[in-house]
Protein backbone atom coordinates (compact mmCIF):
# COMPACT_ATOMS: atom_id res chain seq x y z
CA UNK A 1 0.00 0.00 0.00
CA UNK A 2 0.88 3.45 -1.03
CA UNK A 3 2.13 5.56 2.18
CA UNK A 4 2.66 9.25 2.27
CA UNK A 5 4.74 11.05 5.08
CA UNK A 6 5.07 15.03 5.90
CA UNK A 7 7.86 15.34 8.71
CA UNK A 8 6.73 18.90 9.78
CA UNK A 9 3.68 18.90 11.83
CA UNK A 10 4.33 22.67 12.07
CA UNK A 11 6.23 25.49 9.88
CA UNK A 12 6.37 29.15 10.18
CA UNK A 13 7.20 31.81 7.79
CA UNK A 14 7.49 35.73 7.78
CA UNK A 15 5.25 37.51 5.41
CA UNK A 16 6.92 37.88 1.90
CA UNK A 17 9.63 35.07 2.52
CA UNK A 18 10.20 31.55 0.92
CA UNK A 19 9.21 28.65 2.79
CA UNK A 20 9.20 24.58 1.53
CA UNK A 21 7.21 22.10 2.96
CA UNK A 22 8.87 18.56 2.80
CA UNK A 23 6.56 15.01 1.51
CA UNK A 24 7.87 11.78 0.65
CA UNK A 25 6.46 8.85 -0.41
CA UNK A 26 6.37 5.40 -0.83
CA UNK A 27 5.01 3.22 -4.12
CA UNK A 28 6.07 0.55 -6.19
CA UNK A 29 4.03 1.92 -8.99
CA UNK A 30 5.66 3.85 -11.90
CA UNK A 31 2.19 5.62 -13.10
CA UNK A 32 0.82 8.38 -10.67
CA UNK A 33 -0.09 11.39 -9.33
CA UNK A 34 0.60 13.53 -6.60
CA UNK A 35 -1.03 17.09 -5.35
CA UNK A 36 -1.01 19.05 -2.83
CA UNK A 37 -4.00 20.53 -0.97
CA UNK A 38 -4.44 23.63 0.99
CA UNK A 39 -7.10 23.56 3.96
CA UNK A 40 -7.69 27.25 5.53
CA UNK A 41 -9.45 27.94 8.40
CA UNK A 42 -13.31 27.86 6.99
CA UNK A 43 -12.43 23.42 6.12
CA UNK A 44 -12.64 23.81 2.48
CA UNK A 45 -9.92 21.47 0.64
CA UNK A 46 -8.09 23.34 -2.13
CA UNK A 47 -6.18 21.94 -4.70
CA UNK A 48 -2.78 24.07 -4.68
CA UNK A 49 -0.74 22.07 -7.31
CA UNK A 50 -0.34 18.37 -9.40
CA UNK A 51 2.52 16.98 -10.47
CA UNK A 52 2.49 13.89 -13.13
CA UNK A 53 5.08 11.24 -12.26
CA UNK A 54 6.27 10.85 -15.86
CA UNK A 55 6.74 14.50 -16.60
CA UNK A 56 9.97 15.55 -14.90
CA UNK A 57 9.38 19.21 -15.05
CA UNK A 58 8.53 20.32 -11.76
CA UNK A 59 4.72 21.86 -11.89
CA UNK A 60 4.57 25.57 -10.99
CA UNK A 61 1.64 27.85 -9.92
CA UNK A 62 2.48 31.23 -9.78
CA UNK A 63 4.05 31.78 -6.00
CA UNK A 64 3.27 27.76 -5.51
CA UNK A 65 6.34 25.41 -7.42
CA UNK A 66 7.09 21.47 -6.66
CA UNK A 67 10.42 19.77 -6.16
CA UNK A 68 9.63 16.44 -7.42
CA UNK A 69 12.77 14.12 -7.21
CA UNK A 70 10.87 10.71 -8.77
CA UNK A 71 13.85 8.44 -7.52
CA UNK A 72 14.27 9.94 -4.26
CA UNK A 73 10.18 9.63 -3.98
CA UNK A 74 10.17 13.19 -2.43
CA UNK A 75 7.52 15.94 -3.38
CA UNK A 76 8.16 19.17 -1.77
CA UNK A 77 6.26 22.36 -2.04
CA UNK A 78 8.02 25.69 -2.35
CA UNK A 79 5.59 28.62 -1.32
CA UNK A 80 7.12 32.62 -2.44
CA UNK A 81 6.86 36.34 -1.49
CA UNK A 82 4.44 34.21 1.42
CA UNK A 83 1.08 35.57 2.23
CA UNK A 84 -1.03 36.01 5.42
CA UNK A 85 -3.91 34.17 3.32
CA UNK A 86 -1.24 31.42 2.68
CA UNK A 87 -1.78 30.66 6.18
CA UNK A 88 -3.43 27.07 6.19
CA UNK A 89 -3.61 23.17 6.66
CA UNK A 90 -1.35 21.48 3.82
CA UNK A 91 -1.64 18.11 2.41
CA UNK A 92 0.38 15.97 0.42
CA UNK A 93 -1.54 13.46 -1.33
CA UNK A 94 -0.52 10.01 -3.81
CA UNK A 95 -2.99 8.84 -6.55
CA UNK A 96 -2.42 5.66 -7.97
CA UNK A 97 -2.71 6.60 -12.11
CA UNK A 98 -3.76 2.52 -12.50
CA UNK A 99 -6.66 0.73 -11.40
CA UNK A 100 -10.11 1.26 -10.42
CA UNK A 101 -9.40 2.73 -6.57
CA UNK A 102 -8.95 6.73 -7.83
CA UNK A 103 -8.89 6.84 -3.91
CA UNK A 104 -6.21 9.89 -2.61
CA UNK A 105 -4.21 8.90 0.16
CA UNK A 106 -2.91 11.93 2.60
CA UNK A 107 -0.16 12.69 4.77
CA UNK A 108 -1.27 14.45 8.02
CA UNK A 109 -0.64 17.47 7.33
CA UNK A 110 2.06 20.88 8.16
CA UNK A 111 0.31 23.49 9.78
CA UNK A 112 1.92 26.44 7.97
CA UNK A 113 1.75 29.79 10.06
CA UNK A 114 2.34 33.13 8.42
CA UNK A 115 4.32 36.25 10.36
CA UNK A 116 3.36 39.57 9.94
CA UNK B 1 -22.23 24.86 -10.56
CA UNK B 2 -22.76 24.77 -7.23
CA UNK B 3 -19.72 22.25 -7.27
CA UNK B 4 -20.38 19.59 -4.28
CA UNK B 5 -22.65 20.14 -1.73
CA UNK B 6 -22.65 18.31 1.91
CA UNK B 7 -25.74 19.10 4.34
CA UNK B 8 -25.62 19.64 6.69
CA UNK B 9 -22.48 21.06 8.32
CA UNK B 10 -22.88 20.24 11.91
CA UNK B 11 -24.36 17.62 13.57
CA UNK B 12 -24.82 16.38 17.06
CA UNK B 13 -25.54 12.84 17.75
CA UNK B 14 -26.41 10.52 20.64
CA UNK B 15 -24.53 7.16 21.03
CA UNK B 16 -27.28 4.72 19.22
CA UNK B 17 -28.39 7.27 16.66
CA UNK B 18 -28.53 6.94 13.19
CA UNK B 19 -28.21 9.48 10.38
CA UNK B 20 -27.37 9.99 7.12
CA UNK B 21 -25.00 12.46 5.66
CA UNK B 22 -25.97 14.10 2.20
CA UNK B 23 -23.63 14.96 -0.66
CA UNK B 24 -24.38 15.61 -3.82
CA UNK B 25 -22.85 17.51 -6.92
CA UNK B 26 -23.13 19.04 -10.40
CA UNK B 27 -20.55 17.99 -12.58
CA UNK B 28 -21.74 14.80 -13.58
CA UNK B 29 -18.90 13.26 -12.30
CA UNK B 30 -18.34 9.68 -12.14
CA UNK B 31 -16.52 8.85 -8.75
CA UNK B 32 -17.14 9.97 -6.18
CA UNK B 33 -15.85 9.17 -2.01
CA UNK B 34 -16.13 9.99 1.69
CA UNK B 35 -13.42 10.91 3.75
CA UNK B 36 -13.47 11.05 7.37
CA UNK B 37 -10.47 14.00 8.83
CA UNK B 38 -9.22 13.73 12.55
CA UNK B 39 -6.90 15.86 13.97
CA UNK B 40 -2.85 14.25 13.26
CA UNK B 41 -4.42 11.88 10.79
CA UNK B 42 -5.16 13.63 7.62
CA UNK B 43 -7.94 11.92 5.36
CA UNK B 44 -9.16 8.23 5.45
CA UNK B 45 -11.63 6.85 3.00
CA UNK B 46 -14.26 5.59 3.68
CA UNK B 47 -16.32 4.25 0.90
CA UNK B 48 -15.96 5.79 -2.88
CA UNK B 49 -17.93 5.14 -5.92
CA UNK B 50 -17.16 4.85 -9.47
CA UNK B 51 -20.70 5.24 -10.97
CA UNK B 52 -24.45 4.69 -10.35
CA UNK B 53 -24.92 1.03 -8.80
CA UNK B 54 -21.33 0.63 -7.95
CA UNK B 55 -19.77 1.35 -4.46
CA UNK B 56 -17.16 -0.34 -2.47
CA UNK B 57 -15.04 0.15 0.59
CA UNK B 58 -12.45 2.05 1.68
CA UNK B 59 -9.56 2.30 4.27
CA UNK B 60 -11.83 3.07 7.25
CA UNK B 61 -15.90 1.49 6.38
CA UNK B 62 -16.69 0.15 9.57
CA UNK B 63 -19.97 1.39 11.01
CA UNK B 64 -21.04 3.66 7.67
CA UNK B 65 -23.04 2.37 4.83
CA UNK B 66 -23.27 4.05 0.80
CA UNK B 67 -25.35 3.61 -1.89
CA UNK B 68 -24.91 5.50 -4.98
CA UNK B 69 -28.51 5.37 -7.29
CA UNK B 70 -28.06 8.37 -9.42
CA UNK B 71 -24.54 10.42 -10.85
CA UNK B 72 -25.48 13.15 -8.69
CA UNK B 73 -25.78 12.03 -5.33
CA UNK B 74 -23.54 9.63 -3.11
CA UNK B 75 -24.87 9.81 0.72
CA UNK B 76 -23.50 8.25 3.84
CA UNK B 77 -25.34 6.58 6.32
CA UNK B 78 -24.12 6.22 10.31
CA UNK B 79 -25.55 3.61 11.31
CA UNK B 80 -25.65 3.35 14.81
CA UNK B 81 -23.53 6.07 16.23
CA UNK B 82 -20.17 5.76 18.13
CA UNK B 83 -18.16 8.58 19.56
CA UNK B 84 -15.34 7.20 17.69
CA UNK B 85 -17.32 8.64 14.98
CA UNK B 86 -16.68 12.16 16.30
CA UNK B 87 -14.82 13.60 12.52
CA UNK B 88 -15.31 15.90 10.18
CA UNK B 89 -16.97 14.43 6.89
CA UNK B 90 -16.01 15.65 3.32
CA UNK B 91 -17.39 14.41 0.16
CA UNK B 92 -15.55 14.51 -3.02
CA UNK B 93 -15.64 13.68 -6.55
CA UNK B 94 -14.07 13.70 -9.95
CA UNK B 95 -13.96 12.32 -13.36
CA UNK B 96 -12.70 8.56 -13.60
CA UNK B 97 -9.75 9.21 -14.41
CA UNK B 98 -6.24 9.72 -11.89
CA UNK B 99 -4.98 12.61 -13.75
CA UNK B 100 -8.69 14.43 -12.74
CA UNK B 101 -8.58 16.61 -9.40
CA UNK B 102 -10.83 15.67 -6.95
CA UNK B 103 -13.18 18.40 -5.80
CA UNK B 104 -14.46 18.68 -2.16
CA UNK B 105 -17.37 19.70 -0.49
CA UNK B 106 -17.02 22.05 2.91
CA UNK B 107 -17.16 19.70 4.92
CA UNK B 108 -19.70 17.92 7.93
CA UNK B 109 -18.52 18.26 11.78
CA UNK B 110 -19.85 15.36 13.24
CA UNK B 111 -20.25 15.06 16.95
CA UNK B 112 -21.19 11.63 18.65
CA UNK B 113 -21.82 12.08 22.70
Amino acid sequence: AQTVTQSQPEMSVQEAETVTLSCTYDTSESDYYLFWYKQPPSRQMILVIRQEAYKQQNATENRFSVNFQKAAKSFSLKISDSQLGDAAMYFCAYRSGGGSNYKLTFGKGTLLTVNP
Amino acid sequence: NAGVTQTPKFQVLKTGQSMTLQCAQDMNHEYMSWYRQDPGMGLRLIHYSVGAGITDQGEVPNGYNVSRSTTEDFPLRLLSAAPSQTSVYFCASSYRLARYEQYFGPGTRLTVT
